[in-house]
């Protein structure tokens, strides 16, 4: 089956302090990972896909086929970080046509 | 471009009615996806919707159908509401299928059944 597991609902760091979001999957075939981002009141949107390869907003994540995991990472979070982390995954290439989210992870970065 | 437009914002409905949901693309996306995010819970795809043909559906009941218009925005309905359909409803676009990564997502209606 495809699933997408976000073991933690809730997470809590201070301010300055590194930030693991777990994201595990299955999937028969080669798949294409995302991390989707809702910040208070604002629309889902997305913040980084693996075949790309990017940092953005200090965030990265590696693809790692043999854990199959997808783990989101910032050395340092900032408030602004705060908001709701989805990871996701298609077929690659959009193969499959629609992508199947896990259930988020709640970042909270307190001051 | 405003972005991915829906609505209703919210809306209220009663077991048994009936809903209809509208989405409009960001202009030039032909591709549109329906996806039903219950509380607590990451978003469920429903459909997706290309050149106003159905490429995908999700595992919803057949209470569940959606049309793309010609102009590329799409509707959802839901027949014989039950009170679990209660939830937020977001559409997405993209310039075609395989673009998942340049999909943006609109606002959402929030559906609450009684």
């Amino acid at each position: 089956a495809q699933r997408v597991t976000q073991p933690e609902k809730l997470l809590s760091v201070f301010k300055g302090a590194p930030v693991e979001l777990k994201c595990n999957y299955s999937y028969s075939g080669s798949p294409e990972l995302f991390w989707y981002v809702q910040y208070s009141r604002q629309r889902l949107q997305l913040l980084l896909r693996h075949i790309s390869r990017e940092s953005i907003k200090g965030f990265t994540a590696d693809l790692n086929k043999g854990e199959t995991s997808f783990h989101l990472k910032k050395p340092f979070a900032q408030e602004e970080d705060s908001a709701m982390y989805y990871c996701a995954l298609s077929g690659f290439l959009g193969s499959q046509g629609n992508l199947i989210f896990g259930k988020g992870t709640k970042l909270s970065v307190k001051p | 471009d405003a972005g991915v437009t829906q609505s209703p914002t919210h809306l209220i409905k009663t077991r048994g009615q009936h809903v209809t949901l509208r989405c409009s693309p960001i202009s030039g996306h032909k591709s549109v996806s329906w996806y039903q995010q219950v509380l607590g819970q990451g978003p469920q795809f429903i459909f997706q919707y290309y050149e106003k043909e159905e490429r995908g559906r999700g595992n919803f009941p057949d209470r569940f159908s959606a049309r793309q218009f010609p102009n590329y925005s799409s509707e959802l309905n839901v027949n014989a509401l039950l009170l679990g359909d209660s939830a937020l409803y977001l559409c997405a676009s993209s310039l075609s299928p395989e673009r998942l990564y340049e999909q943006y997502f609109g606002p959402g209606t929030r559906l609450t059944v009684t």
